[in-house]
């Protein structure tokens, strides 16, 4: 079974320049969630989507950031314009299904790692 | 609000030196308490689920352990290739999953 493919795998860019990254979830996975990880810490959540709908996005900078998840299956997080603290690693991951409370395992793909210059 | 932390930061092993990794939780509503593997370069890996105080799970060389207010992830006689950086992650009523900032291990043959 296919696991989360997430690409680019890399993106060097300058500020203030726009990026954007895609995710593809496990098949049959209804939640995809994506997160942001620094350099020695573990992932933050910016967007958690239950098939097409962004059931919590609290921790997104709607400022700069925006995702899409069209037909509930791929997901695009964008970041316009990217600014030096945005250089980071950003992890989608997948799961069966969430229902709020957490209890279903979730699924990692490799990450983009981003660096803004 | 709920929090994760992990200790130690890093742990230094020889190969077969049996130890144990430390995440402690504060958590509203445990719904599961999640360990992952994480190598360089790569996604987190999933590991284990624990959703009460008491449960124990194994997976090789590893065991993780429950109680209400820490789990622990212990290391039977090590190799090298458990070299890696483990997270320790609580999910609660929030609906999200809250990560502790992760124990990198190297095991020196």
């Amino acid at each position: 079974e296919a696991g989360v493919v997430q690409s680019p795998r890399y993106k060097i860019i300058e500020k203030k320049q726009p990026v954007a990254f895609w995710c593809n979830p496990i098949s049959g996975h209804n939640t995809l969630y994506w997160y942001r990880q620094n350099l020695g810490q573990g992932p933050e959540l910016l967007i958690r989507y239950e098939n097409e709908e962004a059931v919590d996005d609290s921790q997104l900078p709607k400022d700069r950031f925006s995702a899409e998840r069209l037909k509930g299956v791929d997901s695009t997080l964008k970041i316009q314009p990217a600014e030096l603290g945005d250089s980071a690693v950003y992890l989608c991951a997948s799961s069966l299904g969430d229902r709020g409370t957490s209890s279903y395992e979730q699924y990692f793909g490799p990450g983009t790692r981003l660096t803004v210059t | 609000e709920d929090q994760v932390t992990q200790s130690p930061e890093a742990l230094r092993l020889q190969e077969g030196e049996s130890s144990s990794l430390n995440c402690s939780y504060t958590v509203s509503g445990l719904r599961g308490l999640f360990w992952y593997r994480q190598d360089p370069g790569k996604g987190p890996e999933f590991l284990f689920t624990l959703y009460s105080a008491g449960e124990e799970k194994e997976k090789e060389r590893l065991k993780a352990t429950l109680t209400k207010k820490e789990s622990f992830l212990h290391i039977t006689a090590p190799k090298p290739e458990d070299s890696a950086t483990y997270l320790c992650a609580v999910g609660g009523a929030t609906g999200k999953l809250i990560f502790g900032q992760g124990t990198t291990l190297q095991v020196k043959p």
